[in-house]
C-alpha cells in the first residue's frame, strides 16, 4: 500500500515568511508524529497526534510552530516569521495504534526547509 | 549524559564481514526499540524492532538487546556496499505510551568492495 507522504518536497523561504508543511500517513493509522532532522543528527521529536488529538507537542522549539490534524487523517506543521534556525529536514511519521506491538514508525520522504 | 548514544563512528568495513552497531539509553522505562538505516539525501527507514531482551533475527540483521545493561545492538551478516548508511538508534524513552522516539546521533557505515 502507499506509505507516508509529504509535501513539497523542498521549500525555500525567506527570512519571517509563513510556511504549511503537509503530510499524509499511511491510511488507517492512528498515531502520527513529526520529526525535525538538522544535518548530521538523528531526528528530534515536536509534537504527537492521536487520530486528530495533539497529546504531546513538548518538542515544538517556540510559539510560531504550529501543527493540526483536523480530520485524524491529514496533517499540517505551519512554521511563521521562519527564522534562519529553522533550516531542517521535517520529517512525518505514522505508526498503527497505541500499543507496544504497534509503535513501530514509518517515514514519509521528509520536507527540506531552507530559511535565507 | 545524551539520552540514547551510539558508538561513534564512521564505521568501516569489508563486503562479507560482520558489522556491529552499538547504542545505550538512559532511560530504564523504555519499552521499544528500533534500528532505522538512513541513505543520504533519504528518510529513515526501519529495519528492526525488539521489545524483549535476547536477540531477534531477521534475514542478515540481528538485533539484541539487553534491558539490565541498557544496552541495544545490530549486527549486519555477509556486509554488502548497499548496506553503507547512516543506522540510527531509536528508543521509546520518557515511559510514553504512544511510541514516542528518541533517537541517537546515528553511526555511518561504510562496507568496501
Amino acid at each position: 500500500g502507499a506509505g507516508v507522504s509529504q509535501s513539497p518536497r523542498y521549500k525555500v523561504a525567506k527570512r519571517g515568511q509563513d510556511v504549511a508543511l503537509r503530510c499524509d500517513p499511511i491510511s488507517g493509522h492512528v498515531s502520527l508524529f513529526w520529526y525535525q532532522q538538522a544535518l548530521g543528527q538523528g531526528p528530534e521529536f515536536l509534537t504527537y497526534f492521536q487520530n486528530e488529538a495533539q497529546l504531546d507537542k513538548s518538542g515544538l522549539p517556540s510559539d510560531r510552530f504550529f501543527a493540526e490534524r483536523p480530520e485524524g487523517s491529514v496533517s499540517t506543521l505551519k512554521i511563521q516569521r521562519t527564522q534562519q534556525e529553522d533550516s531542517a529536514v521535517y520529517l512525518c511519521a505514522s505508526s498503527p495504534g497505541t500499543s507496544v506491538s504497534s509503535y513501530e514508525q514509518y517515514f514519509g520522504p521528509g520536507t527540506r526547509l531552507t530559511v535565507t | 549524559q545524551k539520552e540514547v548514544e551510539q558508538n561513534s563512528g564512521p564505521l568501516s568495513v569489508p563486503e562479507g564481514a560482520i558489522a556491529s552497531l552499538n547504542c545505550t539509553y538512559s532511560d530504564r522505562g523504555s519499552q521499544s526499540f528500533f534500528w532505522y538505516r538512513q541513505y543520504s539525501g533519504k528518510s529513515p527507514e526501519l529495519i528492526m524492532s525488539i521489545y524483549s531482551n535476547g536477540d531477534k533475527e531477521d534475514g542478515r540483521f540481528t538485533a539484541q538487546l539487553n534491558k539490565a545493561s541498557q544496552y541495544v545492538s545490530l549486527l549486519i551478516r555477509d556486509s554488502q556496499p548497499s548496506d553503507s548508511a547512516t543506522y540510527l538508534c531509536a528508543v521509546n524513552a520518557d515511559g510514553t505510551s504512544y511510541g514516542k522516539l528518541t533517537f541517537g546521533q546515528g553511526t555511518i557505515l561504510t562496507v568496501h568492495p
